[in-house]
């Protein structure tokens, strides 16, 4: 089954205390992202990579690092997690860059920091 | 970079249709425009895809004028399961930067 997986789904953590969130797809997708949906902001874009090694800010990029090794692995990294990351986050896929091509959304994973 | 503005939210009774417009600034040549739903406790999913005119899958239609400067999502007799948010976007082949709007919150009461 084409999918996006994402691990956690829900991770309660502490101030400084650094995390990874994994993603994953098994549809050969190029282009992979990290969105954080909170209320009233909609869906907001960190980070996004065109292809392996190859990695780009998106709207709201501080505070997270990502990383791009293989082509069906794009995990998100707090190093030191402050309380305004708490949020939803979603990682997406598509064939290629760009929005002509179809996102394919991750389950989420809900961050709570203290 | 595109920037795209829909209402907040909407209300709607069941078996009414409802149009949804979204609003597309800086809209380029090259950019499609994109609606995507979701569901709570889910990762939004593509709905529907077009470039100019008018678009028709088995869940709903997107209306682009001429101008491209707007697009509206419609959805035929709604039922209680097409609660959810919607979200336009758009983008060109050409964008690495995918900017979503902030969403429509589609309440459809009995």
């Amino acid at each position: 089954e084409a999918q996006v997986t994402q691990n956690p789904r829900y991770l309660i953590t502490v101030t400084g205390k650094k995390l990874t969130v994994t993603c994953s797809q098994n549809m050969n997708h190029e282009y992979m992202s990290w969105y954080r949906q909170d209320p009233g902001l909609g869906l907001r874009q960190i980070y996004y990579s065109m292809n392996v090694e190859v990695t780009d800010k998106g709207d709201v990029p501080e505070g997270y690092k990502v990383s791009r090794k293989e082509k069906r692995n794009f995990p998100l990294i707090l190093e030191s997690p402050s309380p305004n990351q708490t949020s939803l986050y979603f990682c997406a896929s598509s064939l290629y860059k760009g929005g002509s091509y179809e996102q394919y959304f991750g389950p989420g994973t809900r961050l709570t920091v203290t | 970079l595109a920037k795209t503005t829909q209402p907040i939210s909407m209300d709607s009774y069941e078996g009414q249709e409802v149009n949804i417009t979204c609003s597309h600034n800086n809209i380029a040549t090259n950019d499609y425009i994109t609606w995507y739903q979701q569901f709570p406790s889910q990762g939004p999913r593509f709905i529907i895809q077009g470039y100019k005119t008018k678009v028709t899958n088995e869940v709903a239609s997107l209306f682009i004028p001429a101008d491209r400067k707007s697009s509206t999502l419609s959805l035929p007799r709604v039922s209680l399961s097409d609660t959810a948010v919607y979200y336009c976007l758009s983008g060109g082949a050409g964008s690495y930067q995918l900017t979503f709007g902030k969403g429509t919150k589609l309440s459809v009461i009995p």
